[in-house]
């Protein structure tokens, strides 16, 4: 069955340095988005992405994130100079149509220190 | 208001009980509603979607009330294995694209 795939699993950094969550999703899929949970908490939309370029993004989703999927398979996550209350699982979706079931992945558990 | 708001819960249930959701959302204009399944520290799942007349799969029961801007889950005969966070999902057309906007959760433990 395919399946949404994230790296890493667990990462930890310094307060300030920058992060990279890795995405592979559905091979068919057009539609990719970026959610977060802090822990306790609900799922947020960060950013969705259709057609190379973002098309919504949540007050969340600051100067210090950006997005880009530079080989037409992986889809990433960038986040610049990370802060503590970036600790968060962040989760990768993706869709074979925009508001159809999002099939998400694992998760990547992010924790500043 | 919320957009999507959900009573958090905990409900415990025994086995073979019979538990509702609600929930409750705040955008008109959303336009396909889902019900999402989380385990603890995993990622949601599709449990099912919600279509305005009500669909039913298995032991589950959704029910969508446009007007009130209400949606329901029913579990019938409660098993162990369902015991997990169930996420309200709500798509709103933001242009042009479908925003998932999820609720908070309802946990449910069932116990023996």
């Amino acid at each position: 069955e395919p399946e949404v795939t994230q790296t890493p699993s667990h990462q930890v950094t310094q307060m300030g340095q920058e992060v990279i969550l890795r995405c592979v999703p559905i091979s068919n899929h057009l539609y990719f988005y970026w959610y977060r949970q802090i822990l306790g908490q609900k799922v947020e939309f960060l950013v969705s992405f259709y057609n190379n370029e973002i098309s919504e993004k949540s007050e969340i989703f600051d100067d210090q994130f950006s997005v880009e999927r530079p080989d037409g398979s992986n889809f990433t996550l960038k986040i610049r100079s990370t802060k503590l209350e970036d600790s968060a699982m962040y989760f990768c979706a993706s869709t074979s149509q925009g508001g159809g079931e999002l099939f998400f992945g694992e998760g990547s558990r992010l924790t500043v220190l | 208001r919320k957009e999507v708001e959900q009573d958090p819960g905990p409900f415990n249930v025994p086995e073979g009980a019979t538990v509702a959701f609600n929930c409750t959302y705040s955008n008109s204009a959303s336009q396909s509603f889902f019900w999402y399944r989380q385990d603890c520290r995993k990622e949601p799942k599709l449990l099912m979607s919600v279509y305005s007349s009500g669909n039913e799969d298995g032991r589950f029961t959704a029910q969508l009330n446009r007007a009130s801007q209400y949606i329901s889950l029913l579990i019938r005969d409660s098993k162990l294995s369902d015991s997990a966070t169930y996420l309200c999902v709500v798509n709103t057309p933001v242009g042009g694209y479908g925003k998932l906007t999820f609720g908070q959760g309802t946990i449910l433990t069932v116990h023996p």
